[in-house]
């Protein structure tokens, strides 16, 4: 069964250093997502991506953060200059169709502990 | 900001119970709810899916949806231990291009053999 893939499993950083998170989407899937969930919060959404390019973002994606379709297959999170408060688990989804109709598979999650 | 909230339990219930779970929501133009099923340190999983008012049936899965009272439930018959898990509700922010799940902060759920 087809999954989306998430490199790495658990980074940690120190405090002003740039991160890189990792995706594999589902191969035909043409939405492409990052959430992410502090530890014992809700799930929220940080970015939609669509037809290369950025359709929707929250207001958590400040300018600290991009994310990049490099060569067709990945889909990456950058976060340039880390905080302590970034330390979350990032979770990359991917839709066929609009997230509006259409289900979201999640990826395992990146654990980012930033110290 | 368009809220989605739950009661965070944890609800616990008897091997072979029915298990209730709730979501009420604020937007009132919302069309589509899911509800996802996260265990402990793991990702969100769909389990159903609900677009009109009444109940919708997916084997011991029942999604009820009543849009005037802009609330969303999950049952579970014949719950199992391996039902234990935060069950998240989840609709699409319509004041944008619909690709924006707003998430519930979850509900556990806690099946006891």
């Amino acid at each position: 069964e087809p999954e989306v893939t998430q490199t790495p499993s658990h980074q940690v950083t120190q405090m002003g250093q740039e991160v890189i998170l990792r995706c594999v989407p589902i191969s035909n899937h043409l939405y492409f997502y990052w959430y992410r969930q502090i530890l014992g919060q809700k799930v929220e959404f940080l970015v939609s991506f669509y037809n290369n390019e950025i359709s929707e973002k929250s207001e958590i994606f400040d300018d600290q953060f991009s994310v990049e379709r490099p060569d067709g297959s990945n889909f990456t999170l950058k976060i340039r200059s880390t905080k302590l408060e970034d330390s979350a688990m990032y979770f990359c989804a991917s839709s066929r169709v609009t997230s509006a109709t259409g289900e979201l598979f999640f990826g395992e999650g990146s654990r980012l502990t930033v110290l | 900001q368009k809220e989605v909230e739950q009661n965070s339990g944890p609800l616990s219930v008897p091997e072979g119970a029915i298990a209730s779970l709730n979501c009420t929501y604020s937007d009132r133009v919302s069309q589509s709810f899911f509800w996802y099923r996260q265990y402990s340190g793991k990702s969100p999983e769909l389990i159903m899916s609900i677009y009109s008012n009444g109940d919708k049936e997916d084997g011991r899965f029942t999604a009820q949806l009543n849009k005037a009272s802009q609330y969303v439930s999950l049952l579970i018959r014949d719950s199992q231990p391996s039902d234990s898990a935060t069950y998240l509700c989840a609709h699409p922010a319509l004041n944008n291009a619909g690709n924006m799940l707003t998430f519930g902060g979850g509900t556990r759920l806690m099946v006891k053999p």
